[in-house]
């Protein structure tokens, strides 16, 4: 089980916006900015969307947004694209000796 | 462009032992934490350790801890994860990551392509 929760799936249509959430404790999301999601193709390796909560690195199109309430951190992809079809993954510091952990991931159609 | 390539990954019998390997080009390695992440077949993402730029602080999750030891020279931009006592569950692509910064190993801007580790 994985420490911090993801929907296991979630669906839009072309053009449309949608939400990924990702929901820890007070030991990581609720306490500390340093929030990453990832995109991850099938068979390749993760690729840095977001960092420190909000933060998209050079490259990655202003369409993917994070936020932050609580302990919910949440990437939001704004015109849905065929090519945004595959599975996201929020990361988190935790407090805990695990020091660094992950969602399960969310599996994103895009219909 | 930076770039990292990992090695060393292949069939271990259990409580066996390897030494993973990545070699970094394009960026200072001492300015960079680097940390290892796995994902066993079908699963999602977990990391493993993280080492901080100067190689002086180690970090490592609660099941390796004791049998995994991470490493790095930066004289020539390599990372290694030292696996001993290797069991079924550590099966995984091993990837490492460039952190980013010098002690920020908790977000990774670039990834290797992975190396299998089978434990059977």
């Amino acid at each position: 089980q994985s420490a911090l929760t993801q929907p296991a799936s979630v669906s839009g249509s072309p053009g449309q916006s949608i939400t990924i959430s990702c929901t820890g404790t007070s030991s990581d999301v609720g306490t500390y900015n340093y929030v990453s999601w990832y995109q991850q193709h099938p068979g390749k390796a993760p690729k840095l969307m977001i960092y420190e909560v909000s933060n998209r690195p050079s490259g990655v199109p202003d369409r993917f947004s994070g936020s932050k309430s609580g302990n919910t951190a949440s990437l939001t992809i704004s015109g849905l694209q065929a090519e945004d079809e595959t599975d996201y993954y929020c990361s988190s510091y935790t407090s805990s000796s695990t020091h660094v952990v992950f969602g399960g991931g969310t599996k994103l159609t895009v219909l | 462009e930076v770039q990292l390539l990992e090695s060393g990954g292949g069939l271990v019998q259990p409580g066996g032992s390897l030494r993973l390997s990545c070699a970094g080009s394009g960026f200072t390695s001492s300015s960079y934490a680097m940390t290892w992440v796995r994902q066993a077949p079908g699963k999602g993402l977990e990391w493993v350790s993280a080492i901080s730029g100067s190689g002086g602080t180690t970090y490592y999750t609660d099941s390796v801890k004791g049998r995994f030891t991470i490493s790095r020279d930066n004289s020539k931009n390599t990372l290694y994860l030292q696996m001993n006592s290797l069991r079924a569950e550590d099966t995984a692509v091993y990837y490492c990551a460039k952190g980013l910064g010098g002690r920020n190993y908790y977000g990774m801007d670039v990834w290797g392509q992975g190396t299998t580790v089978t434990v059977s």
